[in-house]
């Protein structure tokens, strides 16, 4: 069974740019999840979709970020512009569902996108 | 608010020592608990979890974990360490809706 995919797995770019990174998750996961990852700290969530639709995105910068999951299969984030501080990983992950504690789903991670803001 | 709290940045064994990794966690409820474990250039690999029932956990690669509710712990232990175990380990706490909330973070390094 195929993982997660991210691309690209490397970007470097000056700041007030714009970047976008893409995520192709398990087949038949209907859960979807952005995490950015800073150097020296655990991965926050960014954003989590059902489907296509969002169920929270409560911590996105919503200033320069944006996300979307058309078709409800892969998606894409992006960043526009870019600050120093965005410099991060930035993690997809997804699962088969489970948005009620009652039904966990085991979220599977994707090797990330090392994001770089000169 | 949910957190997790892992106070050892980084910890350095020697190969074939034993290992503890510290996690406590701040939740109101019953917690849903998780290690994973992140190698450079690849993502988060779930070691172990806990929802309920028996306090001691096992998972892959020999790794256990013992929740202990009283002290709001949740520490990752293995009884001899091999130099592949070298990586960043982190533990999670579900908040709710699938959402996981990490802590920063233990970095193992292992001497040979």
């Amino acid at each position: 069974e195929a993982g997660v995919a991210q691309s690209p797995r490397y970007k470097i770019i000056e700041k007030r740019q714009s970047v976008a990174f893409w995520c192709n998750p398990i087949s038949g996961h209907a859960t979807l999840y952005w995490y950015q990852q800073i150097l020296g700290q655990g991965p926050k969530l960014l954003i989590q979709f059902q489907n296509n639709g969002v169920v929270d995105d409560s911590q996105l910068p919503k200033d320069r970020f944006s996300a979307e999951r058309l078709k409800g299969v892969d998606s894409t984030l992006k960043i526009q512009p870019a600050k120093l501080e965005d410099s991060a990983v930035y993690l997809c992950a997804s699962s088969l569902g489970g948005t009620t504690r009652a039904g966990y789903n085991e979220q599977f991670f994707g090797p990330g996108t090392r994001l770089t803001v000169l | 608010a949910q957190s997790v709290t892992q106070p050892d940045i980084h910890i350095t064994v020697s190969e074939g020592a034993s290992l503890e990794l510290r996690c406590n966690y701040s939740y109101g409820a019953t917690p849903y608990l998780f290690w994973y474990v992140q190698s450079p250039g690849q993502g988060l690999q779930l070691l172990l979890k806990y929802f309920s029932g028996d306090t001691l956990v096992q998972g892959i690669k020999g790794f256990e974990a013992e929740f202990k509710r009283s002290q709001s712990s949740f520490n990752l232990r293995k009884p001899s360490v091999h130099w592949s175990d070298a990586a960043e380990h982190l533990c999670a706490v579900d908040g709710g809706y699938n959402k996981l909330i990490f802590g920063a973070g233990t970095r193992l390094a292992v001497h040979p």
